[in-house]
């Protein structure tokens, strides 16, 4: 079956700029993962979607940043006004609840000029 | 405090030879779930193997297997009879429960190992 995608796969935008990332995950997956990676480094938590409890929105870096979780499928990550330290790889993942294997997407290279 | 602590930067290994990633965790759950990823220079994360707190036996899939030692909190991954494709980064990972425990939460991850396969 499918995985996990993500859309665009690259983006370049200007300083100032908003940018939506999409994330489709795999059907019937009840969570859903946002991450962040910089350049050689580990992954920073970003958001959580678990069924339709309240997401867990505390890796969230400023109130730039939000997400959503439309009918409990595709997320969006929007980031306003970017910022040339919002440039890193965005990556979504899902997992059905409880003990599932978490499965990442390909990510999405954001490049803030 | 950090929850999960990888403390080799870059490890090397020749060909064929087994290798050992140490990770270490924090947590005061008594179930949790803890995680490999490989993540080779085309950036995709790749899902290695698992371990529940509660598995009495140490995970095992192919040529990577956990070395779960509960007390001392550490979940070492183990590599045998390395190949040049292993050459990655390899972070370690662990999922805790939610706030209200009625559901797991996110997936905190390690700083990662670069792990170099010489032939």
């Amino acid at each position: 079956g499918a995985g996990v995608s993500q859309s665009p796969s690259n983006k370049v935008t200007e300083k100032g700029k908003d940018v939506e990332l999409r994330c489709d995950p795999i059907s019937g997956h009840t969570a859903l993962y946002w991450y962040r990676q910089s350049l050689g480094q580990g992954l920073e938590f970003l958001i959580y979607f678990q069924g339709n409890s309240a997401p867990d929105k505390s890796g969230l870096p400023s109130d730039r940043f939000s997400a959503e979780r439309t009918g409990g499928s595709v997320s969006t990550l929007t980031i306003q006004r970017t910022q040339q330290e919002d440039s890193a790889v965005y990556l979504c993942a899902s997992s059905l609840a409880v003990r599932d294997h978490i499965y990442f997407g390909p990510g999405t290279r954001l490049l803030v000029l | 405090a950090q929850k999960i602590t990888q403390t080799q930067p870059g490890m090397f290994v020749q060909e064929k030879e087994a290798v050992t990633l140490d990770c270490t965790y924090d947590t005061s759950d008594q179930s949790y779930g803890l995680f490999w990823y490989k993540q080779p220079s085309s950036g995709e994360m790749i899902f290695l193997i698992y371990q529940g707190s509660y598995d009495e036996q140490n995970a095992t899939e192919g040529r990577y297997s956990l070395n779960f030692q509960k007390a001392r909190k550490s979940a070492n991954l183990v590599i045998s009879a390395s190949q040049l494709g292993d050459s990655a980064m390899y972070f370690c990972a662990m999922r805790e429960p939610a706030s209200g425990g009625t559901s797991y939460g996110k997936l905190t991850f390690g700083q990662g190992t670069i792990l170099t396969v010489h032939p």
